[in-house]
């Protein structure tokens, strides 16, 4: 199992500019998150997802998109990339209650 | 809604010393409880989890977390930190009142030789 994969690594982005970022997991887990983590501000929940069809916004939902249409991938769309959104996201996935959840590798996303 | 408080934004240690992580959740019911820790650079990891039985569990690394329900605590415990330990640690807790863990902000750990 590869776990919870992410792409790309790092990235920089042009203000305005849009790009995807991906995740993918091979667990068969149903629920999946996307945190965005700047310094010294922990986790910030973005997006999430409890199935295929069906995602929820997080605490800070604007200015990103996401679509689930396989249990396997959770894509983060930023539509017109702004300095404020260089950050750190990191995708994870969980089976639900009693489990951990598992991190994908992260993407530095620097916007300029 | 849940909250996770961590009151140790930044703890500085020598080797050797022993370490004491707070966290504190407000939550009534049944929860289950992670610590995880990020090494610089790198994703969170799991160090251990806790969500019924004997409120003191260890995890990998000499790791070791007491959950005490009268304080809604979950405190991280290792006897003697080595310098590998420098990393974040973040308390998570999961209600069961929603698809999601809360993680606390996180505490970073610096240990010096």
């Amino acid at each position: 199992n590869a776990g919870v994969t992410q792409t790309p690594k790092f990235r920089i982005l042009k203000i305005g500019q849009s790009m995807t970022l991906q995740c993918t997991q091979d667990m068969n887990h149903n629920y999946m998150y996307w945190y965005r983590q700047d310094p010294g501000m922990g986790l910030k929940l973005i997006y999430y997802s409890v199935g295929a069809g069906i995602t929820d916004k997080g605490e800070v939902p604007n200015g990103y998109n996401v679509s689930r249409s396989t249990t396997e991938d959770f894509p983060l769309r930023l539509e017109l990339a702004a300095p404020s959104q260089t950050s750190v996201y990191f995708c994870a996935s969980w089976t639900g209650a009693y489990n951990e959840q598992f991190f994908g590798p992260g993407t530095r996303l620097t916007v300029l | 809604a849940q909250s996770v408080s961590q009151h140790n934004h930044h703890v500085i240690l020598s080797e050797a010393a022993s370490l004491e992580l707070g966290c504190n959740y407000s939550y009534g019911g049944t929860v289950n409880l992670f610590w995880y820790v990020q090494y610089p650079g790198q994703h969170l990891q799991l160090l251990l989890k806790y969500f019924s039985g004997d409120p003191l569990v260890k995890g990998i690394k000499g790791f070791e977390a007491e959950f005490i329900k009268s304080k809604f605590s979950f405190n991280l415990r290792k006897p003697s930190v080595q310098w590998s330990d420098t990393a974040e640690y973040f308390c998570a807790v999961y209600t069961g009142t929603a698809s999601k863990l809360t993680f606390g902000t996180g505490t970073r750990l610096q240990v010096t030789l």
